[in-house]
């Protein structure tokens, strides 16, 4: 079974700085995605940014990017220029490739604050 | 834009009763997901459905049961809701073999059972 892991419960950082959240996750398929999803306060889930996993160059949306090494199975997400309203929960996520119906396996979540 | 919907944003019942939480979304997604969110533990899979009638069950399906008799309307079903269900209860929904497969979620639903 495929298990995702995020080893920081917790998070902070300033406004404007860059903070890196990680993520690791075991499996042995070798087609996949990768996600993370951001949970602020008003509890409304949002896709942050996904990576297909036969894609060597990392995803990138705007101030968000990845850090996706498939060796070390590992999907760090950078926030640059950090502002108050990416505090949030944020969740890693993992989904096994074109099946139909395939469920998403998330991880414990990193709650990020930022600080003014 | 996706909407889903959830008929409660908190909800307060006593051991014993029989819950429904109900989910719509308004896209004509084929797949429909109930996840338990607690602190700790991030969202777990409840059930899932891939079309009318049809249901998978999840990672934790014991204690719940659910009902998809309408492709817009997924509804999640305690049939007696105990303490240790109480917990953060999101839905979501997604295209058929979506390649790009993004899971659009609800506002969710505070349940407490006590």
């Amino acid at each position: 079974a495929q298990t995702v892991t995020q080893s920081q419960p917790e998070m902070s950082v300033q406004e404007a700085e860059t903070v890196t959240l990680s993520c690791t996750y075991d499996t042995s398929e070798s087609d996949y995605y990768l996600f993370w999803y951001k949970q602020p306060p008003s509890r409304q889930m949002i896709l942050v940014i996904r990576q297909e996993a036969y894609k060597q160059q990392n995803a990138t949306e705007n101030r968000f990017s990845v850090n996706f090494q498939k060796a070390a199975k590992s999907f760090s997400l950078k926030i640059s220029d950090s502002q108050l309203g990416d505090a949030a929960m944020y969740f890693c996520a993992y989904r096994r490739g074109e099946t139909s119906g395939s469920r998403l396996t998330f991880g414990e979540g990193t709650q990020l604050t930022v600080n003014p | 834009d996706v909407k889903v919907t959830q008929s409660s944003r908190y909800l307060v019942k006593r051991t014993g009763e029989k819950v429904f939480l109900e989910c719509v979304q308004d896209m004509d997604h084929e797949n429909m997901f109930w996840y338990r969110q607690d602190p700790g533990l991030g969202l777990r899979l409840i059930y899932f459905s891939y079309d009318v009638k049809m249901k998978e069950k999840g990672d934790i399906p014991e204690g719940y049961s659910v009902s998809r008799e309408k492709k817009e309307r997924f509804s999640l079903i305690l049939e007696s809701a105990s303490t240790n269900q109480t917990s953060m209860y999101l839905c979501a929904s997604s295209l058929w073999a979506s390649g790009r497969y993004e899971q659009y979620f609800g506002p969710g639903t505070r349940l407490t059972v006590t």
